[in-house]
Parts: C-alpha cells; structure tokens; sequence
C-alpha cells in the first residue's frame, strides 16, 4: 500500500467550476499537511500549509484535513484558466523533513 | 535572483557522458534537497544536505553523486546514467528542524539519457 495516494485524473472543468481534490494516507504520524502546484515546466509552488485537522481558507482555495479518515482535501472555488496545473499534496511528521508526496492530479480548466 | 534557482534548465547526455546540475538557494535557508520526478509517480527524495553535511541517502545509484560546498549551493554529479534515470530533477530547500519545514522548490532540469 501507498503511504500516499492520490487521484492522478485528469481533471477538466469549466471556468467557475469548483474543483475538488482529495489524498488519503496511512500513516497516522503525520501531521502537517500540504497542497502544492506544478505548472507546466515549473516546479512545485506552496499553495496550502495545515496542521493537524480542520480547514484553513485562502482566497478561493480551501484546505481540509481529516486525520480520524486520514483524508486530506482541496477545493477550488470559481476556478480560472490560470489554475490548469498539476496539484500534489504532501505531508510530513512533526519535527521530520521528509515529506510523503502523492502522484499528483491533472486540473485542465476550461474557458 | 530570488528563491530557487537550477542549471540548466534541460539537459540532454549519452550514457557514457559526464554532466553536473547546479542548485543556488536565495531564502537563507541551511538545507538543500534533491528529488526526482518521473511521469505519475510521486516525488522521490534522493538527498537531503543540512549545513552542508548529507543526512539522507535514499539508496541512490552511485551514477548520482551530490555536492554542498555551502549552505546555498547544491550540485548533483552525473556520470554513466541509464535511460531510465530520465525525468525532472528538482532541487529544494528549507529551514532543517524548527517550526518551519515548508520545502520552497526550484524550475528543475528536465535530464533526457539517450
């Protein structure tokens, strides 16, 4: 079993869709969790950082954790053209450096 | 420059070649990572440099040979590689212990083995 597992998609959507995207995991130590975007031919980029369970907003990105479901989400609202990426989560210990990545999912957004 | 930055950007090399990839970080940061990333899998961590000293070494090939002379820079060596180790080679750094471990990316090396 994956310690990460992720959708890997694609994803495509209209423009003003909301998007939905989810990891689950098995190991119940981590703790701090993250939403990444990888644009093409870029590297990944920190969209989203949370600790622990609940919900953290940022402008139209929302951040989920579930740790007793060990399941993670990311919700795009009124989605753009400029948000087709790829979106990785990731997650990690407390005071560990290693970070647990899923595959990553495909979001083609259209306009 | 700001954040992270990698050369060169794509890389083509034979098998028998011998090539670098070079990694500067601009964030103060005191640790430096090498991952790999090939088509739907997830990253791979390869090394991971913290004051200039390497304290991971996820079973890499010897063909992969990394270097820290200083905590802002960061090469990984290349010699005699197989077709397979083509894929995205991405560099990243952070602060090592502490609150703060969010890993701040570079554009990568897109490294194509013929």
């Amino acid at each position: 079993q994956k310690e990460v597992e992720q959708d890997p998609g694609p994803l495509s959507v209209p423009e003003g869709a909301i998007v939905s995207l989810n990891c689950t995991y098995s190991n119940s130590a981590f703790q701090y969790f993250m939403w990444y975007r990888q644009y093409s031919r870029k590297g990944p980029e920190l969209l989203m950082y949370t600790y622990s369970s609940g919900n953290k907003e940022d402008g139209r990105f929302t951040a989920q954790v579930d740790k007793s479901s060990k399941y993670i989400s990311l919700f795009i609202r009124d989605s753009q053209p400029s948000d087709s990426a790829t979106y990785l989560c990731a997650m990690r210990r407390s005071n560990d450096y290693k970070l647990s990545f899923g595959a990553g999912t495909t979001v083609t957004v259209r306009a | 420059e700001t954040g992270v930055t990698q050369t060169p950007r794509h890389l083509v090399m034979g098998m028998t070649n011998k090539k670098s990839l070079k990694c500067e970080q601009h964030l103060g940061h005191n640790a430096m990572y090498w991952y790999k990333q090939s088509a739907k899998k997830p990253l791979e961590l390869m090394f991971v440099y913290s004051l200039e000293e390497r304290v991971e070494n996820n079973s890499v090939p010897s063909r992969f040979s990394p270097e820290c002379p200083n905590s802002s820079h960061l090469f990984l060596h290349l010699h005699t590689l197989q077709p397979e180790d083509s894929a995205l080679y991405l560099c990243a750094s952070s602060q090592f212990k502490g609150q703060a471990h969010e890993q701040f990316f570079g554009p990568g090396t897109r490294l194509t083995v013929l």
